[in-house]
């Protein structure tokens, strides 16, 4: 149990344009949902937490305008990177858990690659 | 200087060999997170445990709150064990993850 699944695998992109990912928990309610991003060789670093129909709280340095996260449902979030540029290429990866504190376990989704051209 | 160190950075073994990572943390925690990421970028969670051992096939987890260290351990490693392994600590509101240590198992 407790699969996350992420859409797409991996996108490529023209810089200017807008790109959206798809997060869903597929066997349980996934009352919060966090995404991540990481770059090569580096540790995951958190942007952003979304709760289910509340708006997302997004980490320090984090540009909530940039990153548009909706978490409309118990089983789905996205994460739009609007107006991508090249320095936005990166691996990102959300998680979910069942409950709203960060003690309770968090499962994750396979990622996804972004690559803006 | 980090608040989750992992050691060693890089980790090298024959297959069959009992390999251990250790993971030191700084700060209090509720938990800790063992995870498992493969060259294609998944993650897999391994174990979360706040006290004691646990054990899931060949692999054993440890922690001692105490000292604010766990280990990782795999037992009769084999080729596909050879994956970045992520300790993670559950600090009041956000999980602060480790840089990772690199595992290769040769056959």
């Amino acid at each position: 149990g407790a699969v996350v699944s992420q859409h797409p695998s991996w996108v490529i992109c023209k810089s200017g344009t807008s790109v959206k990912i798809e997060c869903r928990s597929l066997d349980f309610q996934a009352t919060t949902m966090f995404w991540y991003r990481q770059f090569p060789k580096q540790s995951l670093m958190l942007m952003a937490t979304s709760n289910e129909g509340s708006k997302a709280t997004y980490e320090q340095g984090v540009e909530k305008d940039k990153f548009l996260i909706n978490h409309a449902s118990l089983t789905l979030s996205t994460l739009t990177v609007t107006s991508a540029h090249p320095e936005d290429s990166s691996f990102y990866i959300c998680s979910a858990s069942s409950g709203t504190s960060h003690t309770y376990e968090q499962y994750f989704g396979p990622g996804t690659r972004l690559t803006v051209t | 200087k980090n608040e989750v160190e992992q050691s060693p950075q890089n980790l090298t073994a024959q297959e069959g060999e009992f390999i251990t990572i250790n993971c030191s943390y700084s700060v209090g925690i509720s938990a800790l997170h063992w995870l498992q990421q493969h060259p294609g970028g998944g993650i897999v969670s391994l174990f979360m445990l706040s006290s004691g051992k646990k054990k899931h096939g060949r692999l054993i987890a440890t922690i001692n709150i105490q000292e604010k260290h766990s280990s990782l351990h795999i037992t009769a490693s084999h080729p596909r064990d050879s994956a970045v392994y992520i300790c993670a600590v559950y600090n009041t509101d956000k999980l602060i993850f480790g840089t990772g240590t690199r595992l290769q198992v040769f056959p």
